[in-house]
């Protein structure tokens, strides 16, 4: 069965620095999507993506943050200047055409931890 | 953001028995529901869903009930199995948006 794979499993990185985590989405998807969990929390939208442009994002989607589909396998959410509030789980999502009722097939999540 | 509560952090029965899991929400422009599951170190899983004009959708072992005028939503496991075992979520998405909406979570612990 098809899935989503994200890497890596586990980033740390220094406060300040830029992180890219990175995700391949179902080859036959098009909606693209970024959640994060930070540790006993829901888990959060961040970000969603469709034909090459942001969808919608929440209010945690600050300047910082930005997500790329540099060719066509590859989903990226890059953090500029990390910190340590941005210590979670975070999880890439996608889904295939259709009504958006259709569900989200989430990868594994890479772990990032900040330090 | 609380349109999605689930109530009970956890659950534990035995195996056999019927595993309920409660979810209720707020936003009534919700149209369609999820239920994931989550192992450790694992990303979620799709489980189960149902749109809002349905009060019922069954696969197998688990069934999605939705009660529209009391903004609840349960999920049912019968026969509940040791490998069930997991943290369940909840989740809600309106047709004007993909985002979900995700509860808290709830534990399910199914002891042999």
């Amino acid at each position: 069965e098809p899935e989503v794979t994200q890497t890596p499993s586990h980033q740390v990185t220094q406060m300040g620095q830029e992180v890219i985590l990175r995700c391949v989405p179902i080859s036959n998807h098009l909606y693209f999507y970024w959640y994060r969990q930070i540790l006993g929390q829901k888990v959060e939208f961040l970000v969603s993506f469709y034909n090459n442009e942001i969808s919608e994002k929440s209010e945690i989607f600050d300047d910082q943050f930005s997500v790329e589909r540099p060719d066509g396998s590859n989903f990226t959410l890059k953090i500029r200047s990390t910190k340590l509030e941005d210590s979670a789980m975070y999880f890439c999502a996608s889904r295939g055409q259709g009504l958006s009722q259709q569900p989200q097939h989430f990868g594994d999540g890479t772990r990032l931890s900040i330090l | 953001d609380q349109q999605v509560k689930q109530n009970s952090p956890s659950l534990s029965v035995q195996e056999g028995r019927i595993s309920i899991l409660n979810c209720d929400y707020t936003n009534s422009m919700f149209d369609y529901f999820l239920w994931y599951k989550k192992y450790p170190a694992e990303g979620p899983t799709f489980l189960i869903s149902i749109s809002s004009i349905k009060d019922k959708n069954e696969d197998g072992r688990f069934t999605v009930f939705l009660n529209k005028s009391a903004k609840h939503l349960s999920l049912h496991i019968v026969p509940s199995q040791p490998g069930d075992s997991a943290v369940y979520f909840c989740a809600a998405i309106s047709s004007n948006t993909g985002k979900l909406i995700f509860g808290q979570g709830t534990t399910l612990q199914v002891k042999p």
